[in-house]
């Protein structure tokens, strides 16, 4: 069953340093997202992405994030200074079809920002 | 967004039906019902969603009250393997691309042996 692969699946880095968090979604889907979950918290939307744009974003998503889709299977998530109230576990999704059909999501890459 | 209440916690026995509620009572005319669960140290996972007439599929059944205000996820037998937070979430049908999902705190399930 195809299946949203993350990598890292962790990732520890120090405060003002650039991350990036890579996604790879399903092979014939056409809108993907980025969600984080702090630690004990709900899952929260950040951004999603259609057609090469995106489409929609968060109050979360300020200038520090940006996502691109460098080449036709990867979908990353930039953080380009990363603060201690970033650290939270942050899972792509992705749907095919129609904008409100179920989103599959992936596991997740858990940052750790020291 | 239409706001969903879910009770916190819910506990069931392992291979019983359980009934997780959920309340929208400010749901518009289309917006979908969607269910995801969380299971622990996971991403989300879809369960089920429908609109109007209650659904079934491999993983569930879904209810819908006749005026939409509410709805109620079952789950035929319960296993330990169902011990998840699930999270009832209306989706707006639009057009337009990308449709974020908005969770809430959703109901931690607890399934006893």
């Amino acid at each position: 069953e195809p299946e949203v692969t993350q990598t890292p699946s962790h990732q520890v880095t120090q405060m003002g340093q650039e991350v990036i968090l890579r996604c790879v979604p399903i092979s014939n889907h056409l809108y993907f997202y980025w969600y984080r979950q702090i630690l004990g918290q709900k899952v929260e939307f950040l951004v999603s992405f259609y057609n090469n744009e995106i489409s929609e974003k968060s109050e979360i998503f300020d200038d520090q994030f940006s996502v691109e889709r460098p080449d036709g299977s990867n979908f990353t998530l930039k953080i380009r200074s990363t603060k201690l109230e970033d650290s939270a576990m942050y899972f792509c999704a992705s749907t095919g079809g129609t904008a409100y059909n179920e989103q599959f999501f992936g596991p997740g890459t858990r940052l750790t920002v020291l | 967004d239409a706001k969903t209440t879910q009770p916190n916690s819910m506990e069931s026995n392992e291979e019983e039906p359980v009934h997780l509620p959920c309340n929208h009572s400010t749901i518009s005319g289309t917006d979908y019902i969607h269910w995801y669960r969380q299971l622990p140290s996971q991403g989300p996972e879809y369960v089920i969603h429908g609109l109007t007439s209650n659904v079934n599929n491999r993983m569930a059944s879904l209810a819908i009250a006749e005026d939409r205000k509410s709805s109620t996820l079952i789950l035929h037998r319960a296993t330990l393997r169902d011990a998840a937070v699930y999270y009832c979430i209306l989706r707006e049908s639009r057009e337009t691309s990308g449709s974020r999902l908005t969770f809430g705190e959703g109901t931690q399930l607890t399934v006893n042996p």
